[in-house]
């Protein structure tokens, strides 16, 4: 069985410039939550959708966003790019909200210069 | 702010060493998790812990889930050279129903020279 897939693995944008990530779970999985990995503040949790709905959010400002679609696939948005939003970003996908048994793909590192 | 509090924060192995890690909590956790993430790439799962006191093996590593619910340990034994990499504990939001993991700090291992 696949793993969890993001698209693309590395990407360089500048700041005021938006960016929108892309993943998608292992086969069967319905839930898909988007973390921010940065050396300071660490695994840090954006967002989890199930059934195309946002289920939680973390504490992080409205320039993140991002969606769920019918087949699970999920996308996340960045808007008006800060230098501070270099980071790995990391999509997880479990088979049911609720399921804390994680699965984490190998994030797209996005470099904001 | 993080509330998984993980120690050491690094140490150095030497091949055939047992090594011992722990996490710690201010709050209770119903679920704990231990994730390896490897340079570049996203976090492994390694165990899950659903219950106070369990003791769960997986190869060389055994993971425990404290009695106070606010702790968990992973000791791996007769480490390998790749065996290094940067281990997390994690475990759901207190309070909260869906996928949120809260994840600590980390413990990164590395090889004596």
């Amino acid at each position: 069985k696949a793993g969890v897939t993001q698209t693309p693995r590395y990407l360089i944008k500048t700041r005021g410039q938006q960016v929108t990530l892309s993943c998608s779970p292992i086969s069967g999985h319905r839930s898909v939550s988007w973390y921010q990995q940065t050396p300071g503040q660490g695994l840090q949790f954006l967002f989890e959708y199930f059934s195309e709905t946002q289920r939680n959010k973390g504490n992080f400002p409205g320039r993140f966003s991002g969606r769920q679609f019918s087949n699970s696939r999920s996308e996340m948005n960045v808007s008006t790019l800060e230098l501070g939003d270099s980071a790995l970003y990391l999509c997880a996908s479990s088979f049911w909200q609720g399921n804390n048994e994680q699965f984490f793909g190998p994030g797209t590192r996005l470099t904001v210069l | 702010g993080q509330q998984l509090n993980q120690s050491p924060q690094s140490m150095f192995i030497q091949e055939g060493e047992d090594v011992s890690m722990n996490c710690t909590s201010s709050s209770i956790f119903n679920t704990w998790l231990w994730y390896k993430q490897d340079p570049g790439e996203g976090p492994v799962l390694l165990i899950a812990l659903y219950k106070a006191g369990e003791l769960t093996s997986n190869g060389r590593l055994t993971a425990q889930f404290g009695i106070t619910r606010k702790d968990s340990f992973l000791n791996i034994s007769a480490s390998i050279p790749s065996d290094v990499g940067i281990y997390f504990c994690a475990g759901p939001a207190p309070n909260n129903a869906g996928n949120m993991l809260t994840f600590g700090g980390g413990t990164r291992l590395m090889v004596k020279p």
